[in-house]
């Protein structure tokens, strides 16, 4: 059985501070991985993907891959409330069509 | 740049009834769609995915079934509808990353 593991929070951080992200898998052929923010009432947003272990910047997000120790983590730097949502981790093998979703994890920025 | 439509945006309906769902994608060609329903404080259950048309694999055996009836179009059906059915369904597609729709909030009542 495939999994990802995600604390389910709500982790809380100041605006302007860096908020940490994580998630495991369970799959040790898992390729490609995702991360996608999913605002109350509305559909996950991709934020970021990535398929290489190291790091990926994007604006001010930053997702890390450690295959070694199968985890994945998405950083947020500059924290704003508008960044408060559920965040989702995924991850796929190769050659599947179907990711496996981590259940999320509650992240919540006060001013 | 693809864009996936879903309607309707909500929906009540009484136990017993009719379910239909569409979910369309536009700007893209032969991709790969699914169903999820996400319950209010779950994670998102998979239900059916297709990988052209006419094909369609099916997650979690139950009173709902899906059709592709055109490469970019992706229906969600029911004939009788339990109280266990609501929830938030989302459309996706994917070719390499997995794109989600913007739902379909369902109560029935």
């Amino acid at each position: 059985q495939k999994e990802v593991e995600q604390n389910s929070g709500p982790l809380s951080v100041p605006e302007g501070a860096i908020a940490s992200l994580n998630c495991t898998y369970s799959d040790r052929g898992s390729q490609s991985f995702f991360w996608y923010r999913q605002y109350s009432g509305k559909s996950p947003e991709l934020i970021m993907f990535i398929y290489s272990n190291g790091d990926k910047e994007d604006g001010r997000f930053t997702a890390q891959l450690n295959k070694a120790s199968q985890y994945v983590s998405l950083l947020i730097r500059d924290s704003q409330p508008s960044d408060s949502a559920t965040y989702l981790c995924a991850a796929s093998s190769g050659g599947s069509y179907i990711p496996t979703f981590g259940r999320g994890t509650s992240l919540i920025v006060h001013p | 740049s693809q864009t996936i439509h879903q309607w309707p945006a909500t929906l009540v309906q009484p136990v017993g009834s009719p379910l239909s769902l569409e979910c369309t994608v536009e700007g893209t060609s032969n991709p790969n769609l699914y169903w999820y329903r996400q319950a209010a404080g779950r994670g998102l259950q998979l239900l059916f995915y297709s990988v052209g048309i006419g094909q369609i694999s099916s997650e979690v055996p139950q009173n709902l079934s899906a059709s592709r009836p055109q490469d970019r179009q992706f229906i969600l059906s029911s004939k009788k509808l339990l109280l266990s059915d609501s929830g938030f369904y989302l459309c996706a597609w994917s070719l390499d990353e997995q794109y989600f729709g913007p739902g379909t909030r369902l109560t029935v009542t």
